[in-house]
């Protein structure tokens, strides 16, 4: 039962441009979201958060929107750059209790 | 000030042989949670741990598995008897808290087992 899903598993951008990543989840308790970064042989890292009581929170380029009606969250990067290229995962979770993660997107910025 | 570290990095093993994977959690850390990464598949939860408690083990195979986070020492993931389909990276991550409130996760650099 995957409650937090990326429907896309690659996406390809033009360096500058901007990159959307998305995210669905189905679990109306979770409260808190995360995205992370991986690159191959490495472990994943933190790049950026939202609380369910917000609807935006940005970070220099990285910026993540919630939309808790339609149970949905993105990521842009704006302007992408070709060292953004990885897997980024989403994440969600609720008090006491594990993180669920996506399946990943690999994005690649095409310089 | 180290981060979570994991050890060993890469370890390979014959069928039927035993894999031990262990964790330190980053200082200050309790909560402890593994998963497995599948060769072109995401991230898929094992177990969450805290110091001398399984939270949760809703992802660990019945059969094979086992974790622990004992009140001293690193938390290890166990795996018997080994089969060609255990090989993956393992991914270690804690947290100061479990879920919610401002709480990150903060991964290890991964174990990678193979099963010969």
């Amino acid at each position: 039962d995957q409650q937090v899903k990326q429907n896309s598993p690659s996406l390809s951008v033009q360096e500058g441009r901007i990159s959307i990543l998305n995210c669905d989840y189905t679990n109306s308790m979770f409260d808190y979201f995360l995205w992370y970064k991986k690159y191959p042989a490495e472990g994943p890292t933190f790049l950026i958060s939202i609380s369910s009581i917000k609807d935006k929170n940005e970070d220099g380029r990285f910026t993540v929107f919630l939309n808790k009606s339609a149970k949905h969250l993105s990521l842009h990067i704006v302007p992408s750059q070709p060292g953004d290229s990885a897997v980024y995962f989403c994440a969600a979770s609720y008090p006491g209790n594990q993180f669920y993660f996506g399946t990943g997107t690999s994005l690649t910025v095409i310089p | 000030n180290a981060g979570v570290m994991q050890n060993p990095r890469h370890l390979v093993r014959r069928r039927g042989q035993e894999a031990r994977l262990r964790c330190s959690p980053m200082k200050g850390h309790s909560h402890v949670y593994w998963y497995r990464q599948l060769p072109e598949e995401g991230l898929k939860f094992m177990v969450y741990l805290q110091k001398e408690n399984i939270i949760d083990e809703s992802g660990m195979p019945k059969e094979r598995f086992s974790a622990e986070f004992p009140k001293e020492g690193p938390s290890i993931l166990r795996i018997q008897q080994v089969v060609r389909g255990d090989s993956a990276a393992y991914f270690c991550a804690s947290s100061g808290q479990g879920g919610s409130g401002a709480n990150v996760l903060t991964f290890g650099a991964g174990s990678r087992l193979t099963v010969l």
